[in-house]
C-alpha cells in the first residue's frame, strides 16, 4: 500500500519569505500522480499543484514550485514570496490512476507572520 | 468555474440514525470520491465510483455505507446506523480521467457530520 509523509507538523514563515515543505513517499509504481493541497480555516480542499510522474521538469504555478525527485521518492513544495493568505494546512497526496483514490499525508500547518 | 457541491454543510443526528449526504460532482467528470476528515486529522478516502459501480474502497467504508448516483448529476453517500465515531468532515470530489489516469479531483466545500 501507498504511504505519504509529511515529517514537519508546523512550520512558519515570514512574510514575503520563502519556505518549503516537505512530502515522501512509498509506492512500488512507476507511473503516478502527486498533488499538494491546501486547505484553509475554512476546511475545503483546494488544488495547489500537480505532478505527473513521467514528467521529469518540475511543476510550477507562479508562487509555488516542487521539487520532485523520483528516485528518492520526495516531493517538496516551494512557496515563494509567502502571503498572509497562504496560512493553511497543507497535504500532500499521492493518486495511482484511474479510480485510484488520494493517499493524503498527515498535513503540515504553514503560519505567516506578518 | 464549474464546482462541485455538496448538501448539508452541516448535519446533526442521532446516534442510530441514518444520513444521507448529497453532492452534485462536476458535469462531465466520470470518477467520483467520498473522504472523511475527523477533526485534526489526515483526510481519508472512503470510496471511489465509476461507471455506476464501486472501483475501490477503504478498510472504513464498511457495510453501514453505501453510495449511490440515483440520476445523472447527483452522488450519495449514506450512512445506515451513525456512531459517535462517525462524526467527521465528508467531502465528495470528482475527476475527469487523462490518458486513462486520474487528473486532480476536485472537492467540494464538505459536509460536516455531528453524531450525538
Amino acid at each position: 500500500a501507498q504511504t505519504v509523509t509529511q515529517s514537519q507538523p508546523e512550520m512558519s514563515v515570514q512574510e514575503a519569505e520563502t519556505v518549503t515543505l516537505s512530502c515522501t513517499y512509498d509506492t512500488s509504481e512507476s507511473d503516478y500522480y502527486l498533488f499538494w493541497y491546501k486547505q484553509p480555516p475554512s476546511r475545503q480542499m483546494i488544488l495547489v499543484i500537480r505532478q505527473e510522474a513521467y514528467k521529469q521538469q518540475n511543476a510550477t504555478e507562479n508562487r509555488f514550485s516542487v521539487n520532485f525527485q523520483k528516485a528518492a521518492k520526495s516531493f517538496s513544495l516551494k512557496i515563494s514570496d509567502s502571503q498572509l493568505g497562504d496560512a493553511a494546512m497543507y497535504f500532500c497526496a499521492y493518486s495511482g490512476g484511474g479510480a485510484d483514490g488520494l493517499t493524503f499525508g498527515k498535513g503540515t500547518h504553514l503560519i505567516i507572520q506578518p | 468555474e464549474p464546482e462541485v457541491t455538496q448538501t448539508p454543510s452541516h448535519q446533526v443526528t442521532q446516534m442510530g440514525q441514518e444520513v444521507i449526504l448529497r453532492c452534485v460532482p462536476i458535469s462531465n467528470h466520470l470518477y467520483f470520491y467520498w473522504y472523511r476528515q475527523i477533526l485534526g486529522q489526515k483526510v481519508e478516502f472512503l470510496v471511489s465510483f465509476y461507471n455506476n459501480e464501486i472501483s475501490e474502497k477503504s478498510e472504513i467504508f464498511d457495510d453501514q455505507f453505501s453510495v449511490e448516483r440515483p440520476d445523472g448529476s447527483n452522488f450519495t453517500l449514506k450512512i445506515r446506523s451513525t456512531k459517535l465515531e462517525d462524526s467527521a468532515m465528508y467531502f465528495c470530489a470528482s475527476s475527469y480521467p487523462d490518458r486513462g489516469l486520474n487528473t486532480e479531483a476536485f472537492f467540494g466545500q464538505g459536509t460536516r457530520l455531528t453524531v450525538v
